[in-house]
């Protein structure tokens, strides 16, 4: 348990459908993460936020659409998603200082299946 | 690219053995570290090196930093089945772009 949790942990949906995952840290970070990793590539930096503000988007398509509420909660709406974004998706946070970037706890995942 | 690359890419060994996993970069770093993953699951940070050291420990890990090289090891010391994961070393880039931007990871099997 590394005080990081995400929900639902498996989703299956079609490339019509509209789903959110639900990330929740407990840690008392200022900073929060989405990655994407996928088979055989390296884990894929996503968004990051920093006191609620995003800090980096990093080239990711208009179908994923994060929300970031308050330091503890983070979202990722997912809208016609194509069969390539299966993947695993992991939110992770940290506590972010300046330019460095300290050890980061990630949640468990989300297996996300797209039809 | 910041992108590490870790190697080998697989590696098999029996418990009680030693295990060396390698990590190489292109740019100047403000630290690296290395993750463990469980098949399926999420990251967990073992250990971070910053810029300026050279070898740190954490029971049976050790990792070493050469910035000369721009390469970092992990030795895991008697292994044991449960060390059984994938690792993978993360950069954190120096400069106004930094982020941390992880490597493809070395699949270990720790067999009996």
């Amino acid at each position: 348990e590394t005080g990081v949790t995400q929900t639902p942990r498996h989703l299956v949906m079609g490339m019509t459908n509209k789903k959110s995952l639900k990330c929740e840290q407990h840690l008392g970070h200022n900073a929060m993460y989405w990655y994407k990793q996928s088979a055989k590539k390296p884990l894929e930096l996503m968004f990051v936020y920093n006191f609620k503000e995003q800090t980096e988007n990093n080239s990711v398509p208009s179908r994923f659409s994060p929300e970031c509420p308050n330091s503890s909660h983070l979202f990722l709406h997912l809208h016609t998603l194509q069969p390539e974004d299966s993947a695993l998706y992991l939110c992770a946070s940290s506590f972010h200082s300046g330019s460095s970037y300290n050890e980061q706890f990630f949640g468990p995942g989300t297996r996300l299946t797209v039809l | 690219s910041q992108q590490g690359e870790e190697d080998p890419q697989a590696l098999s060994i029996q418990e009680g053995e030693n295990a060396t996993m390698n990590c190489s970069y292109k740019t100047s770093i403000n630290n690296l570290q290395w993750y463990r993953q469980n098949s399926g699951r999420g990251l967990v940070h073992l250990i971070l090196i910053r810029s300026n050291e050279r070898e740190k420990h954490s029971g049976r890990l050790r990792v070493t930093l050469d910035t000369s090289k721009k390469s970092s090891s992990l030795l895991i010391t008697a292994s044991r089945a449960a060390d059984t994961a994938s690792y993978f070393c993360a950069t954190d880039g120096a400069g106004t772009a930094s982020k941390l931007t992880f490597g493809t990871g070395t699949r270990l099997q720790v067999t009996l």
